[in-house]
């Protein structure tokens, strides 16, 4: 069974560089058959796409998010990362690590994280 | 940038059919997902590639498709189905999601 977990600081000040880790258990982050995601939810609304990595280390990015935030896979813990920088009001939101697949460019995203709830705020 | 459209909320009584629609542009040539998100909880799938369902989730969902717009329907609706309900595709290398439809069981 496949089991994602999200981890970082909950809280983060204004222009500051958001941290988070995802521990992927009961997969491989080094499958070439998995594409592995960031996905947000601002409070009260709807859901987010990020960015995702996949084997290789290959990115994409949401055009949204496209030069602020950096996606990698640490192969040797089984983890995948998500910076976000300047980091304004704007980024608070839970934050889900999810695994995407199925064919590449069309996949769906199973599992997902519990999710971590960031806050900006000084 | 391209748009999924769903209803904002649907209410149904329990034992009734639910459908709900997501609408988008040449939404025929892309892969449709369905995602269920209750109250405190993250999303979880419940129909990927327009109409399959991942073990687990009952027969009594289904999903569809037709031309631009895709139907996510529970055919004998259950207080459990009551949540939020999100479609997603891939355009341009991009993920959407549509905005989302609160299913509330009277």
């Amino acid at each position: 069974q496949v089991q994602l977990q999200e981890s970082g600081p909950g809280l983060v000040k204004p222009s500051e560089t958001l941290s988070l880790t995802c521990t992927v258990s009961g997969a491989s982050v080094t499958s070439g058959n998995d594409y592995w995601s960031w996905i947000r939810q601002l409070p009260g609304k709807g859901l987010e796409w990020i960015a995702f990595v996949y084997y290789g280390g290959t990115t994409y990015y949401s055009p949204s998010f496209k030069g602020r935030a950096s996606i990698s896979v640490d192969t040797s813990r089984g983890q995948l990362s998500l910076k976000l920088h300047s980091v304004t009001a704007a980024d608070t939101a839970v934050y889900y690590c999810a695994r995407g697949t199925g064919p590449f460019l069309r996949n769906h995203f199973d599992p997902w994280g519990q999710g971590t709830l960031v806050t900006v705020s000084s | 940038s391209y748009e999924l459209t769903q209803p904002p909320s649907l209410s149904v009584s329990p034992g009734q059919t639910a459908s709900i629609t997501c609408s988008g542009d040449e939404l025929g040539n892309k892969f449709v997902s369905w995602y269920q998100q209750k109250s405190g909880q993250s999303p979880v799938l419940v129909i990927y590639r327009d109409a399959n369902r991942p073990s687990g989730i009952p027969e009594r969902v289904s999903g569809s498709k037709s031309g631009n717009t895709a139907t996510l329907t529970f055919s004998v609706t259950q207080a459990i189905d009551e949540a939020d309900y999100y479609c997603q595709v891939w355009d341009s290398g991009t993920v959407v999601f549509g905005g989302g439809t609160k299913l509330t069981v009277l």
